[in-house]
């Protein structure tokens, strides 16, 4: 069985500060992906990850970064966080390219920036 | 270029009655159609998807979706609804480049008794 953890389920921060979200997969899945939802607008996609090292800009990057040092964790790095980065962030993975493969998704982590 | 319009934010329905959600899809090459479902404060779990062969996918939970080439749709469905399947549905379709999934705005479905 998949399984995806997030580090937090909820998660507080101050304008300004730098915020880590870890996502873990145990399933050895190439790529990952980093998502935020917002009510009316779906699922936007941040960053996805094919490799260790390797990384390419979403839909909407702008404010946040990603980092893949390992092939089971992939993390997303809020600089100097912002209200309007108040969501909910989901992270998916799924194993290598191929267009018949789903996305497995972590539970979800609710940022709230004050 | 593959996209997915979902008609609908919002759909409700009562308890028994049948569930129809719908989803219809922009691709360039021949889709690969997903429909995922996501609980209150959970992440995205898949419900059934279409890749190749029969038309007619059956999924957990009693739903199944049928692919229609001719109307480029992929209609989610469920003859009887439960109370149970309150939540917000997704459909998506694989990028052409096999590397993401592209998915709807969602629709939330409520179920009455």
């Amino acid at each position: 069985d998949v399984k995806v953890t997030q580090s937090s389920r909820y998660l507080v921060k101050r304008t300004g500060e730098k915020v880590f979200l870890e996502c873990v997969q145990d399933m050895d899945h190439e790529n990952m992906f980093w998502y935020r939802q917002d009510p009316g607008l779906g699922l936007r996609l941040i960053y996805f990850s094919y490799d260790v090292k390797m990384k390419e800009k979403g839909d909407i990057p702008e404010g946040y970064s990603v980092s893949r040092e390992k092939k089971e964790r992939f993390s997303l790095i809020l600089e100097s966080a912002s209200t309007n980065q108040t969501s909910m962030y989901l992270c998916a993975s799924r194993p290598s390219r191929g267009r018949g493969y789903e996305q497995y998704f972590g539970p979800g982590t609710r940022l709230t920036v004050t | 270029a593959q996209s997915v319009t979902q008609l609908g934010s919002h759909v409700s329905v009562s308890e028994g009655a049948l569930v129809l959600l719908r989803c219809n899809y922009s691709s360039s090459v021949p889709p690969y159609l997903f429909w995922y479902v996501q609980y209150p404060n959970q992440g995205l779990q898949l419900l059934l998807k279409y890749t190749t062969g029969a038309t007619l996918v059956k999924g957990i939970n009693g739903f199944e979706a049928e692919f229609k080439k001719s109307e480029t749709s992929f209609h989610l469905t469920k003859p009887s609804a439960h109370m149970s399947d309150a939540a917000e549905y997704f459909c998506a379709v694989s990028n052409q480049a096999g590397t993401a999934l592209i998915f709807g705005k969602g629709t939330t479905l409520s179920v009455s008794s």
